[in-house]
C-alpha cells in the first residue's frame, strides 16, 4: 500500500504568489515524523521542514511552513511568496516509528514558478 | 568536507558485472541510509544503517544488493550481477542519532549497458 501520497504531479504558481503543495500518508504508528525535500534540477536534495507527529504546533522554517491535520493524515506544504528559485520537484517523507527508523519518500510534486 | 560525499559520482557498467558505490557520511553521524532513485520518481529506500549493523535492509530488491558498514562510518553498497534495470542514481544519506533531519550526499549515477 502507498505510505505517501502526492497527487499533484506537476504545479504552476506565479512569482511571489504562495502555493500548497498535498501530503498525505498512511500509518498505524502513533509516533513518526514527517518530511519535505526540495531536489532541483541539479539533483542534490535539500531538507526543508519537520514535523513531529507530537508537535502541536505547525512547523515553519522562512518561506515554508508545514500545514499538518494529524486526524486527516495531511501534511501539506505551503511556499509563501514564491521565488523562480523555488522551481525543482518537491517530495514529502514519512520516518515511521522511533528516531532512526527508514524513511519513505512520495512520489513527488513538480513545481514550475512562473514570472 | 562537512558534507556527505559518494564516489563515484558516475558508473558505467556492463550487464552481469560488479559494482561498489561508496557513502562517506558526516562525522559523527550514526544513521546511514540508501536510497535508489528511478527517472521521474521518489527515492526508494534500501538499507538503513544504526551504526555498524543494518537495522532495516527491507528495501533491498533481491540478493543481488548488499551493504556493508564495517567501522560505523564509510559504507559500501555492492552490487553483483548487474542488470540494465539497476540503472539508477543511488542516493545516501546520513543523520545524527535521533534525526529530524537526513543529509545527503550528491549521489552516484548507474548506467549499466
Amino acid at each position: 500500500a502507498q505510505k505517501i501520497t502526492q497527487t499533484q504531479p506537476g504545479m504552476f504558481v506565479q512569482e511571489k504568489e504562495a502555493v500548497t503543495l498535498d501530503c498525505t500518508y498512511d500509518t498505524s504508528d502513533q509516533s513518526y515524523g514527517l518530511f519535505w525535500y526540495k531536489q532541483p534540477s541539479s539533483g542534490e536534495m535539500i531538507f526543508l521542514i519537520y514535523q513531529g507527529s507530537y508537535d502541536e504546533q505547525n512547523a515553519t522554517e522562512g518561506r515554508y511552513s508545514l500545514n499538518f491535520q494529524k486526524a486527516r493524515k495531511s501534511a501539506n506544504l505551503v511556499i509563501s511568496a514564491s521565488q523562480l528559485g523555488d522551481s525543482a520537484m518537491y517530495f514529502c517523507a514519512m520516518r515511521e516509528g522511533t528516531a532512526g527508523d527508514k524513511v519513505i519518500f512520495g512520489p513527488g510534486t513538480s513545481l514550475s514558478v512562473i514570472p | 568536507g562537512a558534507g556527505v560525499s559518494q564516489t563515484p559520482s558516475n558508473k558505467v557498467t556492463e550487464k552481469g558485472k560488479y559494482v561498489e558505490l561508496r557513502c562517506d557520511p558526516i562525522s559523527g553521524h550514526t544513521a546511514l541510509y540508501w536510497y535508489r532513485q528511478s527517472l521521474g520518481q521518489g527515492p526508494e529506500f534500501l538499507i538503513y544503517f544504526q551504526g555498524t549493523g543494518a537495522a532495516d535492509d527491507s528495501g533491498l530488491p533481491n540478493d543481488r544488493f548488499f551493504a556493508v558498514r564495517p567501522e560505523g562510518s564509510v559504507s559500501t553498497l555492492k552490487i553483483q550481477r548487474t542488470e540494465r534495470g539497476d540503472s539508477a542514481v543511488y542516493l545516501c544519506a546520513s543523520s545524527p542519532f535521533a534525526p529530524n533531519e537526513q543529509f545527503f550526499g550528491p549521489g552516484t549515477r548507474l548506467t549499466v549497458l
